[in-house]
């Protein structure tokens, strides 16, 4: 079955740090990839999404991720992070069945960002 | 965006009773919502696929006699915890996908469950 790791568990960084967070999945094939963002007592919220055409994908707040399909990745990136980003960051897939696609998302276990003012 | 609601967004429960769940899209119909659970430090593991009109399709594992799910019209899907234990002391979130091509999923709050 589709699986999603995401390298990262916990990060710190300093303001205006670069951000890249990591997240590879099992299966290829046709998917569709997500980054959702949990701010602390909020909901998922969805960052940004890659379903076709170019690989690298702008979301909204300055993030951005790159789908290399042979590496089966799509880290997340952001080049100056502020405080505000402190929150955790889900990559999901769905799909990644040869010959077909479900529509259930898969989830990788999170990263939790902390953004040192 | 699109919005999706939960209520309660927490509930405490006494052992062996019942809590009933609502997830509410709020400005559109989704004839497909999905529940999942996440534990503490955990990421969202998909429970069931509720489906308007029909039976909601459970993933492996999860009891469904246990977690009942009710898809009551486009806008409305009820997970009922049954018999709650503590062990079911979670945190479910619902979603909802948006329609189109590029379906992307929207989701609630969550409700926080607390089994004494």
């Amino acid at each position: 079955a589709q699986s999603v790791s995401q390298h990262n568990h916990h990060v710190i960084l300093s303001e205006a740090a670069s951000l890249e967070l990591g997240c590879n999945y099992s299966y290829g094939g046709t998917v569709n990839l997500f980054w959702y963002v949990q701010y602390p007592g909020q909901h998922l919220q969805l960052l940004l999404k890659y379903f076709s055409g170019d690989p690298l994908v702008k979301g909204i707040k300055g993030f951005e991720a790159e789908f290399i399909k042979s590496k089966f990745s799509f880290n997340l990136r952001k080049p100056s992070v502020q405080w505000s980003d402190t929150a955790e960051y889900f990559c999901a897939v769905k799909g990644g069945v040869y010959g077909g696609a479900t529509n259930k998302l898969i989830f990788g276990t999170g990263t939790l960002l902390a953004v040192q003012p | 965006g699109a919005v999706v609601s939960q209520h309660p967004s927490r509930v405490i429960c006494k052992s062996g009773t019942s809590v009933k769940i609502e997830c509410r899209s709020l400005d559109f119909q989704a004839t497909t919502m999905f529940w999942y659970r996440q534990f503490p430090k955990q990421s969202l593991m998909l429970m069931a696929t509720s489906n308007e009109g029909s039976k909601a399709t459970y993933e492996q594992g999860v009891e469904k006699d246990k977690f009942l799910i009710n898809h009551a019209s486009l806008t409305l899907s009820t997970l009922t915890v049954t018999s709650a234990h503590p062990e079911d002391s979670s945190f479910y979130i619902c979603s909802a996908p948006s329609t189109g091509l590029k379906e992307t999923q929207y989701f609630g709050p969550g409700t926080r469950l607390l089994v004494l």
